[in-house]
């Protein structure tokens, strides 16, 4: 079974460039969460999907983030404009609805210069 | 609020020592909990987990034990290999989301 896919694994860029990062999860996994993770830290949950509803996005900075869930499977992050501070790396997970495990991608890591 | 609280790394050992890593949280209710673990350039895959006061989850030769009464879920190995050397995340989940602690370098020296 293949595992949760996240693409790209690296991204640099310049401050105020726009940024997005791609996940696919796990088949018939309908929930989807993104995270970020800073250096040193644990992962902070963004957003999170139950099919394409996002039914938690409170911890989701809206003035510069952006995500869609179209057709409940694939999902897009975007950071638009970036900033210093958005360096970190971005994971993206999957679950069955209401399952205790998540099931998490390698992740993206964001370099803003 | 939820919170994990785990103790600082990283925590340096030889290989075949024995292994704690202390994990202590607060939340409301009753959360499962949850070990992760992250080896370099890669993503958090699941250790081992419990849903309930005094259950102990395992995997790998890794145990932890829901001690509700001390709100701990310390995680213990009898003798770790190199190959452990990794970051090990302590997470409890509340109603529908996970709440990290910040994560505790293991290095394990030949």
């Amino acid at each position: 079974e293949a595992g949760v896919v996240q693409s790209p694994r690296y991204k640099i860029i310049e401050k105020k460039q726009p940024v997005a990062f791609w996940c696919n999860p796990i088949s018939g996994h309908n929930t989807l969460y993104w995270y970020l993770q800073n250096l040193g830290q644990g992962p902070e949950l963004l957003i999170r999907y139950e099919n394409e509803e996002a039914v938690d996005d409170s911890q989701l900075p809206k003035d510069r983030f952006s995500a869609e869930r179209l057709k409940g499977v694939d999902s897009t992050l975007k950071i638009q404009p970036a900033e210093l501070g958005d360096s970190a790396v971005y994971l993206c997970a999957s679950s069955y609805r209401g399952a205790d495990t998540q099931y998490f991608g390698p992740g993206t890591r964001l370099t803003v210069l | 609020g939820n919170s994990v609280t785990q103790m600082e790394g990283p925590v340096t050992l030889s290989e075949e020592a024995f292994l704690t890593i202390n994990c202590t949280y607060t939340a409301t209710g009753y959360p499962s909990l949850f070990w992760y673990v992250q080896y370099p350039g890669e993503g958090l895959q699941l250790l081992l987990k419990a849903t309930k006061a005094d259950d102990k989850g395992s995997n790998k030769g890794f145990e932890a034990t829901y001690r509700k009464e001390t709100t701990s879920f310390h995680l213990e190995k009898g003798s770790v290999q190199v190959s452990d050397s990794a970051v090990y995340f302590c997470a409890l989940r509340g109603y529908s989301t996970l709440t990290f602690g910040k994560g505790t370098m293991l290095l394990v020296s030949p």
